[in-house]
């Protein structure tokens, strides 16, 4: 069955350092990747999605994720964490065989210290 | 505009007890969806529409229903409240498929003691 993977459910960084949330999948096919953030008491809202093309895809608010099809992997990074960034942040995966339904991942709660 | 708005924002029901959840959208999006959203498990479809007068079945149906009688409001009802029921719950839709972005609502937090 389709799955997605988020490795470490919080993660802490400084304020200034490097965000990096990892993400997994298992498909395949060619999927439909997204990143999704929530802040507190609020619903999601995307971040950037990956479909077709280019495989470093830019969102908003400073943040990029990598399709590396080798890997199963969609990695969010952000080169410099800002206090506004923790939120929880949430991976999702749709294609084929999952009628292209969304599948989301666990989630990553990212705090960053000042 | 609104985007997508759920009432009530919060909700404490009895066990057995019945309720209905009413999504909104103002954006004439086709697809809706209801998630229910557990501590360490993301979200998990419950039901979704890709019209008005169609529902389907998502990963976690059993104990719920909806229905879709406008393009703009998806219900989700529950008919005898169970406290493996307790959750927080999205409503969502988007312009086309699960391929294109979704638009969350702000939630509703269901309590069933």
């Amino acid at each position: 069955a389709q799955s997605v993977t988020q490795l470490g459910s919080h993660v802490s960084v400084s304020e200034g350092a490097l965000v990096l949330l990892r993400c997994n999948y298992s498909s395949s096919v060619p999927p439909y990747l997204f990143w999704y953030v929530q802040y507190p008491n609020q619903g999601l809202q995307l971040l950037l999605k990956y479909t077709t093309g280019a495989t470093l895809v830019k969102g908003i608010n400073g943040f990029e994720a990598e399709f590396k099809k080798s890997e199963t992997s969609f990695h969010l990074t952000k080169p410099s964490a800002h206090m506004s960034d923790a939120a929880e942040y949430f991976c999702a995966v749709s294609d084929r065989a999952s009628s292209y339904k969304l599948i989301f991942g666990s989630g990553t709660r990212l705090l960053v210290r000042p | 505009n609104a985007g997508v708005t759920q009432t009530p924002k919060f909700r404490v029901l009895k066990t057995g007890q019945s309720m209905t959840l009413l999504c909104a959208q103002d954006m004439n999006h086709e697809y809706m969806y209801w998630y229910r959203q557990d501590p360490g498990m993301g979200l998990r479809l419950i039901h979704y529409s890709v019209g008005e007068g169609t529902t389907a079945k998502g990963e976690v149906p059993d104990g719920y229903n909806v229905s879709r009688l406008k393009k703009q409001n998806f219900l989700l009802g529950l008919e005898s409240a169970a406290p493996s029921q307790t959750s927080v719950y999205f409503c969502a839709s988007s312009k086309q498929g699960f391929s294109t972005e979704a638009f969350f609502g702000q939630g509703t937090r269901l309590t069933v003691v």
